[in-house]
């Protein structure tokens, strides 16, 4: 039973145009969101989060969209970037102070220059 | 965010063998944790590491098989024992709780790659 779900396992997009990727969830109790990037041979790099409180939340470049009545976020990268390329995950848990995560499947994201 | 180190980066280990993996970070951290991720799969929590008491397992994870340590707030270590092929996975060290950080931001080791043949 995967509780958070990224649908799509990879994603191209051209040098400065949006990247968007999606992560769907199925538990409303979810109260905390995280995105990761991850590079091959590295270990997750936290990116941004974003509390079940708020609809949106941005840092520079990534801007974290979560609408609750449809269990869905988004993360979105203007503009893309080469250095961009890797596996976004993201992560849902029920209370922030737990730290238990639980992780999507990743999406492999390729910026073509 | 915390420097976290962890060691070995990757091993090739027989079946039957053991394996510990060392996770360090440059600061004292109110929660440690182990994460595994398969060939192909999402990060998956293997367990809380307690400073001073047993480590927490979820679902699925037994301490025969994976025993950890904390015995300080910097330092734990995950053992997978008795290998087989299908452990061989990248295990994650990840930090939580550190003073400054916002409530909620988990921070990971580089990991450590574990081939079993």
């Amino acid at each position: 039973d995967q509780q958070v779900k990224q649908n799509s396992p990879s994603l191209s997009v051209q040098e400065g145009r949006i990247s968007i990727l999606n992560c769907d969830y199925t538990n409303s109790m979810f109260d905390y969101f995280l995105w990761y990037k991850k590079y091959p041979a590295e270990g997750p790099t936290f990116l941004i989060s974003i509390s079940s409180i708020k609809d949106k939340n941005e840092d520079g470049r990534f801007t974290v969209f979560l609408n609750k009545s449809a269990k869905h976020l988004s993360l979105h990268i203007v503009p893309s970037q080469p250095g961009d390329s890797a596996v976004y995950f993201c992560a849902a848990t029920l209370e922030s102070g737990t730290y238990k995560y639980i992780f999507g499947t990743g999406t492999r994201l390729k910026v073509l220059a | 965010s915390a420097v976290i180190s962890q060691k070995p980066s990757r091993d090739i280990c027989q079946r039957g063998t053991s394996l510990t993996i060392q996770c360090q970070v440059d600061s004292q951290v109110t929660m440690m944790f182990w994460y595994r991720q398969q060939p192909g799969q999402s990060l998956t929590l293997i367990a809380t590491a307690n400073q001073g008491s047993e480590a927490t397992y979820e679902s699925g994870f037994v301490i025969d098989k994976f025993p950890i340590s904390r015995p300080n707030l910097t330092f734990s270590t995950l053992t997978v024992s008795n290998l087989s092929p299908e452990d061989s996975s990248i295990y994650l060290c990840s930090v939580g709780g550190r003073q400054g950080w916002e409530t909620g931001e988990l921070f990971f080791g580089e990991g450590s790659r574990l081939t079993v043949l």
